[in-house]
């Protein structure tokens, strides 16, 4: 059974930087792109960044260009997403999610983890 | 911020049969691309419905079904259900923004 759990989510102040981690398992990690979405309480989801299987592909939504990182390590099957620069926009539970291809193009999120909730105040 | 567009809310008796709409334009859904729905029930996360436009994933009910022309989309729920009160959201790829688009969200009450 896939299995993806979030950490590392809590409240920061603006400008600050935060280091959220995945962990998976239940299949083999280092064969699928994975990617990270957002969803401000009540509000809608949001795409955030994704990764490709060996990290060759990265891209982000505009909305975090140059201010979040994403990164995997194959070795301990994780998932990891880089927050800098913080703003109150971002606050949003994030999920980690899975798709069925190596590839991050054409996918679609066929597993998600339970998310974590960065909140982004003063 | 969203590029796909769906109704804010949808209702419907036992039974019935709704739909929920889902706009997009030529950069996404009229590109071409697969659109996927996604269930997502009350303080829980999101949950994969229907993939490549008209798929389901094993253990979702053929009550649901998917379907696209042009630049929308449309999910159908059939013999609605009370489990089925949830949001629902699509999601397509964009290559205007080379990356990921969902929809603004459609609340379905039963």
């Amino acid at each position: 059974e896939v299995q993806l759990v979030e950490s590392g989510g809590g409240l920061v102040q603006p400008g600050r930087s935060l280091r959220l981690s995945c962990a998976a398992s239940g299949f083999d990690f280092d064969d699928f792109a994975l990617h990270w979405v957002r969803q401000a309480p009540g509000k809608g989801l949001e795409w955030v960044a994704g990764v490709n299987w060996n990290s060759a592909t990265i891209t982000y939504a505009a909305s975090v260009k140059g201010r979040f990182i994403i990164s995997r390590d194959n070795a301990t099957n994780s998932l990891h997403l880089q927050m800098n620069r913080l703003r109150p926009e971002d606050t949003a539970f994030y999920y980690c999610t899975k798709g069925p291809y190596s590839s991050i193009w054409d996918e679609y999120f066929q597993h998600w983890g339970q998310g974590t909730l960065v909140t982004v105040s003063s | 911020q969203s590029v796909l567009t769906q109704p804010p809310s949808v209702s419907g008796a036992p039974g019935q049969r709704v739909t929920i709409s889902c706009t997009g334009s030529s950069s996404n859904i009229g590109a071409g691309f697969g659109v996927q729905w996604y269930q997502q029930l009350p303080g829980k996360a999101p949950r994969l419905l229907i993939y490549d436009t008209n798929n389901r994933p094993s253990g979702v009910p053929d009550r649901f079904s998917g379907s696209k022309s042009g630049t929308s989309a449309s999910l159908a729920i059939t013999g609605l259900q009370g489990e089925d009160e949830a949001d629902y959201f699509c999601q397509s790829d964009d290559l205007s923004l080379r990356g990921y688009v969902f929809g603004t969200g459609t609340k379905v009450t039963v």
